[in-house]
């Protein structure tokens, strides 16, 4: 079992729709996670964290957090083509507060 | 600088020949990560410094990789014996100090191909 699984897609919604990324994590004392989005032959950029249980909303993001479930989301409302991209999930593994392990990633298509 | 910065852009090498990567972090940042992406996976952590030294090499995949950060400042990583596996963007990120609350903010990679 990998430590952060992510289905790889790709997701397709349509403009104006509801994107919802999942990702599941083996380690129950892991603390921290995270979402980078990677457009095509670029480096990943941090959009949003979270470190407890419950909601985190940023403009059209939320993030989602169940610490029981080992479940990580990210909501994307109003989706853009400009949000086309690879979504990786990460997470600080317990034992390891410096480092980031990251999920294989799942693309986005966002379908004019 | 205003980033964190990666040079080169792109590098082709021969197999068995050895190659420097440099990174260039977020002025007063001082943890630095690097991180190898291969097609289609997420970044794979290589080894992080605070400061001068390192505080974590578990990711080296074996000893032809090396790192250094002699004034806590830009990084070099140095790989030997170059093969066609070691091909891959490299990634170097930094954040303000270690421990990961703050996330960290990635170069725009090497891209190194080993023919």
């Amino acid at each position: 079992q990998k430590e952060v699984e992510q289905n790889s897609g790709p997701l397709s919604v349509p403009e104006g729709a509801i994107a919802s990324l999942n990702c599941t994590y083996s380690d129950r004392g892991s603390q921290s996670f995270f979402w980078y989005r990677q457009y095509s032959g670029k480096s990943p950029e941090l959009i949003m964290s979270i470190y407890s249980n419950g909601d985190k909303e940023d403009g059209r993001f939320t993030a989602q957090l169940n610490k029981a479930s080992q479940y990580v989301s990210l909501l994307i409302r109003d989706s853009q083509p400009s949000d086309s991209a690879t979504y990786l999930c990460a997470a600080s593994l317990s034992g390891t507060a410096s480092k980031l392990t990251f999920g294989t990633g799942t693309r986005l298509q966002v379908t004019l | 600088g205003a980033g964190v910065s990666q040079t080169p852009s792109n590098k082709v090498t021969e197999k068995g020949k050895y190659v420097e990567l440099r990174c260039d972090p977020i002025s007063g940042h001082t943890a630095l990560y690097w991180y190898r992406q291969s097609l289609g996976q997420g970044p794979e952590f290589l080894i992080y410094f605070q400061g001068t030294g390192a505080a974590d090499d578990s990711g080296l995949p074996n000893d032809r990789f090396f790192a250094v950060r002699p004034e806590g400042s830009v990084s070099t990583l140095k790989i030997q014996r170059t093969e066609r596996g070691d091909s891959a963007v490299y990634l170097c990120a930094s954040s303000p100090q270690t421990g990961t609350a703050y996330g960290y903010t990635f170069g725009s990679g090497t891209r190194l191909t080993v023919v």
